[in-house]
């Protein structure tokens, strides 16, 4: 049973640029959230996906966007990149609605922002 | 804006030996529920022990064991018998329903052999 999938685990990008991350969830989870992670921080919440839809949103602005697919699988696409965009971004899948709710995390995406 | 508080950047703990680590939240909530996780430095962040807010009894999962004081809005971690590989960063982590999670910002735990 393969866990919460990240690609890719390491990115070097230029200010300015764009990138997308991927993510595939545990078998059986249907939701998807991200995280970013900046040095000797705490995970902040970005935003989760539901039935392809985004359902919650936490406080990152428009650069920030993403995608679910039917498969369940998700992209965190990050617009005109700035050095503070530099972290470790983190998917977390989970089954929508039940109650014990736990997320699982991927390994993440080391992106460096140069 | 729910938080959550870990006081302790650093602990350290000889092996075999017990240790806490600290963790209060802010919230006004009176359902919810609290995690404690686990990353090493692979960075996979892997989950600990989870404790339901409407539940009394603290929870326990083998060495590990949680001290839920619900009106004193704390949550704290409780390791006994402190193995080589429990050496990680900590994260405490607070849920509101609909899912959002909301992080600590971490206890790095080292363990003296």
């Amino acid at each position: 049973d393969a866990g919460v999938t990240q690609s890719p685990t390491h990115l070097i990008k230029t200010r300015g640029q764009q990138v997308t991350l991927r993510c595939s969830p545990k078998s059986g989870h249907d939701t998807v959230s991200w995280y970013q992670q900046a040095l000797g921080q705490g995970p902040q919440f970005i935003f989760q996906y539901y039935e392809e839809e985004e359902r919650q949103r936490g406080n990152f602005p428009d650069r920030f966007s993403g995608h679910q697919f039917p498969n369940y699988s998700s992209e965190l696409n990050v617009n005109a990149l700035l050095l503070g965009d530099s972290a470790l971004y983190l998917c977390a899948s989970s089954l929508f609605g039940t109650e014990k709710n736990i997320q699982y995390f991927g390994a993440g995406t080391r992106l460096s922002v140069l | 804006a729910q938080t959550v508080t870990q006081s302790q950047p650093e602990m350290s703990v000889q092996e075999a030996e017990t240790v806490t680590l600290s963790c209060t939240y802010d919230t006004s909530e009176s359902d919810y529920y609290l995690f404690w996780y686990k990353q090493p430095p692979s960075r996979q962040m892997i989950l600990v022990i989870r404790q339901e807010a409407y539940k009394q009894q603290n929870a326990t999962e083998n060495r590990f064991s949680v001290n839920f004081q619900k009106a004193a809005k704390s949550f704290s971690l409780k390791i006994s018998d402190s193995q080589l590989g429990d050496a990680a960063m900590y994260f405490c982590a607070y849920r509101r329903l609909g899912n959002q999670f909301y992080f600590g910002t971490g206890t790095s735990l080292t363990v003296i052999p």
